[in-house]
């Protein structure tokens, strides 16, 4: 069964602290991983998407890389702007996606 | 700017009575969209796959006949709930596949209560 687990659950950094989201994955035949940021009352905005082992994208303080087995998110410099839950999601086939619990981050200025 | 659109963006609604939410592919003919739901503090959970000109395929334990999904246009999939009640209450979320990157973009959501 294809899995997705996102660590940690909460983070809590002070603006201009540096860190890195996890996402974990188990999935029969990786097509794509995901990672979305969602505000509080509203649909999951898409980042990145990766698709092999070594690959890495960025957009402006945002990271992605992955792995064979897990994804980064890394996040540089934030700010207060940035928090928000950050969620993983895996497409295996058929172009579903199973996403991970997410990650709710806040940047205290 | 917003790819997909729902509408309304919440409903209070009485148990018993049925509830249509409207997803709206803007800009894109889309053949294939999915159908959504987020309890609180929860992450989200697959419904179904809304197929344009064909049947929905629906998730393990999501009652299709409780849960009705109508894609009759390239750009529209709507989704009743039918005689909603209070354990219904939740966060709908609509998506669209662009072809490019397989990627899925998503609509704002729907607030549903079911009072």
């Amino acid at each position: 069964e294809d899995q997705v687990t996102q660590s940690p659950e909460a983070l809590r950094l002070q603006e201009g602290e540096s860190s890195s989201l996890n996402c974990s994955y188990t999935v029969s035949g990786l097509r794509g991983l995901f990672w979305y940021r969602q505000d509080p009352g509203k649909g999951p905005e898409f980042l990145f998407t990766l698709y092999s082992a070594g690959e890495e994208k960025e957009k402006e303080r945002l990271k992605a890389t992955l792995t064979k087995k897990e994804s980064f998110l890394h996040i540089t410099a934030p700010k207060p702007e940035d928090s928000a839950t950050y969620l993983c999601a895996v497409q295996a086939g058929a172009q579903k996606l199973v996403f991970g619990q997410g990650t709710r981050l806040t940047i205290n200025p | 700017g917003a790819v997909v659109s729902q509408h309304p963006s919440w409903v209070i609604c009485k148990s018993g009575t049925s509830v249509k939410i409207e997803c709206r592919s803007l800009d894109f003919q889309a053949t294939t969209m999915f159908w959504y739901r987020q309890f609180p503090k929860q992450s989200l959970m697959l419904m179904a796959t809304s197929n344009e000109g064909s049947k929905a395929t629906y998730e393990q334990g999501v009652e299709k006949d409780k849960f009705l999904i109508n894609h009759a246009s390239l750009t529209l999939s709507t989704l009743t709930v039918t005689s909603a009640h209070p354990e219904d209450s939740s966060f709908y979320i609509c998506s669209d596949v662009r072809r490019e990157q397989e990627t899925q973009y998503f609509g704002p959501g729907t607030r549903l209560l079911v009072l």
